[in-house]
């Protein structure tokens, strides 16, 4: 059973605007959620995280908004730029171990 | 060093043969992870250390699977008998702290095992 869900294996955005990507988890007992960028070939990219205990934290382009009553978090992208194309993990923290979505692929069109 | 390494790149074993694979955490941390990649997206735990001591083997299987992190040396993973379903890619990732303020975790780059 995914503790940790991105429903959106996909997402399309024009340079320039805005990106959301979505997450939703089940588990109230995590305590520290972060976003992971993925290049092919190449390990999970540290980018953003945020303590439960926190609505927001954003990071220049990047900012992750937590909605505990839904768990629901998301990562904003603006502008997004053509490196922003790559596979994004939502993740969370439980103890030592971190639970991954399955990723949402992004892809920023010219 | 300033990041995971791990080594090799690649790793092609047969059915039952033994794989082994590196992870060299960045220095200064403290914990090592072990993470198994299948399907190209799924992300399964394996095993945690701190130092050189098993911290969390929740994630481990019980047979064929057995990790090391010894003083002064890489981390290990290693698979006796590889089967067809252990083909994944197998990341590393350290970090400095367990909880709270920069306990990301930093991965290698991985290792990927094809058994045929």
């Amino acid at each position: 059973d995914q503790q940790v869900k991105q429903n959106s294996p996909s997402l399309s955005v024009q340079e320039g605007r805005i990106s959301i990507l979505n997450c939703d988890y089940t588990n109230s007992m995590f305590d520290y959620f972060l976003w992971y960028k993925k290049y092919p070939a190449e390990g999970p990219t540290f980018l953003i995280s945020i303590s439960s205990i926190k609505d927001k934290n954003e990071d220049g382009r990047f900012t992750v908004f937590l909605n505990k009553s839904a768990k629901h978090l998301s990562l904003h992208i603006v502008p997004s730029q053509p490196g922003d194309s790559a596979v994004y993990f939502c993740a969370a923290s439980e103890d030592d171990k971190i639970i991954f979505g399955k990723g949402t692929r992004l892809h920023i069109l010219p | 060093g300033e990041e995971v390494a791990q080594t090799p790149k690649h790793l092609v074993r047969g059915e039952g043969q033994k794989a082994k694979l590196y992870c060299a955490p960045i220095k200064g941390h403290s914990y090592v992870f072990w993470y198994q990649q299948v399907l190209k997206n799924e992300f399964k735990f394996l095993i945690s250390f701190q130092n050189e001591n098993v911290f969390d083997e929740t994630g481990m299987p019980k047979e064929r699977f057995s990790a090391k992190c010894l003083p002064n040396s890489p981390c290990s993973l290693e698979i006796q008998a590889t089967k067809l379903e252990d083909s994944a890619v197998y990341f590393c990732a350290s970090s400095q702290w367990l909880a709270g303020v920069n306990n990301e975790q930093y991965f290698g780059p991985g290792t990927r095992l094809t058994v045929t």
